[in-house]
């Protein structure tokens, strides 16, 4: 049973453009989300992540937006570089409520090939 | 953000052998989790573990297969014992901490083949 989702295997963008990276999931507990990024012989390193209390959370080239009733989350980078070329992992957790700390267990989709062209 | 290091950072084995992954953290973790990434798969939870008790094991592994440590508050140990080929995965370490509750961090990865 897949959790969460990550229906598109890969993404080719032009540098510049933007990059949308979506992800679905199906368990209503879920109440955390996060992005990460993984070069190859790298581990994840953390993106961005939002609350489910929020529709929108923004840092610098990145922004991920949640539609709860859709159970769908995106993540926009803006502009593309050819340095964000990597895999993008979508992940989530069920930690309790607005500001729980019960440091939720991550949930992973499979992962999005990002292909940034100069 | 903080630095995790393993230990060792890729190992070719043979069938039926065991290795120890060790994660080092340097700073104090509240939780820390052990996760396998199979060739061409996402991240799947091994286990949780514990400081001072046993590991939590998620479904479909078990303690004689991957026996867990965690002797303090920065150290965890990973075996995978009696190896065999389907084992090939990059192993990888993740901690929350004490600083910054909401994110896991993760370290670099243990790229294991079976032979």
């Amino acid at each position: 049973d897949q959790q969460v989702k990550q229906n598109s295997p890969s993404l080719s963008v032009q540098e510049g453009r933007i990059s949308i990276l979506n992800c679905d999931y199906t368990n209503s507990m879920f109440d955390y989300f996060l992005w990460y990024k993984k070069y190859p012989a790298e581990g994840p390193t953390f993106l961005i992540s939002i609350s489910s209390i929020k529709d929108k959370n923004e840092d610098g080239r990145f922004t991920v937006f949640l539609n709860k009733s859709a159970k769908h989350l995106s993540l926009h980078i803006v502009p593309s570089q050819p340095g964000d070329s990597a895999v993008y992992f979508c992940a989530a957790s069920a930690r309790g409520g607005a500001g729980g700390t019960s440091y939720g267990k991550l949930t992973f989709g499979q992962g999005t090939i990002l292909t940034v062209h100069p | 953000s903080a630095v995790i290091s393993q230990k060792p950072s890729r190992d070719i084995c043979q069938r039926g052998t065991s290795l120890t992954i060790q994660c080092q953290v340097d700073s104090q973790v509240t939780m820390m989790f052990w996760y396998r990434q199979q060739p061409g798969q996402s991240l799947t939870l091994i286990a949780t573990a514990n400081q001072g008790s046993e590991a939590t094991y998620e479904s479909g592994f078990v303690i004689d297969k991957f026996p867990i440590s965690r002797p303090n508050l920065t150290f965890s140990t990973l075996t995978v014992s009696n190896m065999s080929p389907e084992d090939s995965s990059i192993y990888l370490c993740s901690a929350y901490l004490m600083s910054r509750t909401d994110t896991q961090y993760f370290g670099p990865g243990t790229r294991l083949t079976v032979l």
